[in-house]
């Protein structure tokens, strides 16, 4: 069965920093691309960003490019997000999902729980 | 800053017929957009339904299509059930980069 499960949400200071995690299971991590994406408070869903599955192709929404840091270990099956400078516009659920896309088509498919980080003083 | 749309809201009665839109900010969606479709209930993840415009998950209900519509990519709901009143979300690929509509809530009456 597959599971992606995030952890490492929680409570911050605008500017300070946090590093979520994303543990995956019931497949092989190394064969999928991976995104996170995040949802405030009664808002839409908005997507932060993608790695490849060898972390060669990197993209960020431009909404986070130079605060945030997308990093993978294929070995222990996790997904990072490290979130640097960071906002009361941050104030989200992040989620991990699983991503299968080549040159016929994109497949977001599984998604985890989500972890709810909270910027505020 | 590119804009996906899509109807805010919506109403169906069960047992209707609905077709959700998604429409970029660049002009019209093609395949390679590879639209994704997404459903979310209150207090749980988004689901996936739909991806690369058309192809169904293997739990994906069969009352669910996807297709390309008249410049947009469309969620099309046959026989409408209780159960499917939900947010749905479209996701566009934009050469490297996603970028999700603002969401339909769907409501069944």
């Amino acid at each position: 069965e597959v599971q992606l499960v995030e952890s490492g949400g929680g409570l911050v200071q605008p500017g300070g920093s946090l590093r979520l995690s994303c543990a995956a299971s019931g497949f092989t991590l190394s064969s999928y691309s991976m995104n996170w994406v995040r949802q405030a408070p009664g808002k839409g869903l908005e997507w932060v960003s993608y790695i490849s599955s060898s972390s060669s192709t990197i993209y960020y929404a431009d909404s986070v490019k130079g605060r945030f840091t997308i990093s993978r270990d294929n070995a222990k099956n996790s997904l990072y997000l490290q979130m640097n400078s960071l906002r009361a516009e941050d104030t989200a659920v992040y989620y991990c999902a699983r991503d299968y896309s080549n040159s016929w088509y994109v497949n977001v498919d599984y998604w985890g729980q989500g972890t709810l980080v909270t910027v505020s003083s | 800053q590119t804009v996906v749309t899509q109807e805010p809201s919506l109403t169906v009665s069960p047992g209707g017929t609905v077709t959700l839109t998604c429409a970029s900010s660049t002009g019209a969606v093609t395949s390679g957009y590879y639209p994704n479709w997404f459903q979310q209930k209150p207090g749980q993840a988004p689901r996936a339904l739909i991806y690369s415009a058309s192809n169904k998950h293997s739990w994906t209900p069969a009352r669910f299509s996807g297709s390309l519509l008249g410049g947009k990519a469309a969620l099309t709901l046959s026989g409408v059930q209780p159960d499917d009143e939900a947010e749905y979300y479209c996701l566009l690929y934009y050469g490297g980069a996603r970028v999700f509509g603002g969401g339909t809530k769907l409501t069944v009456l």
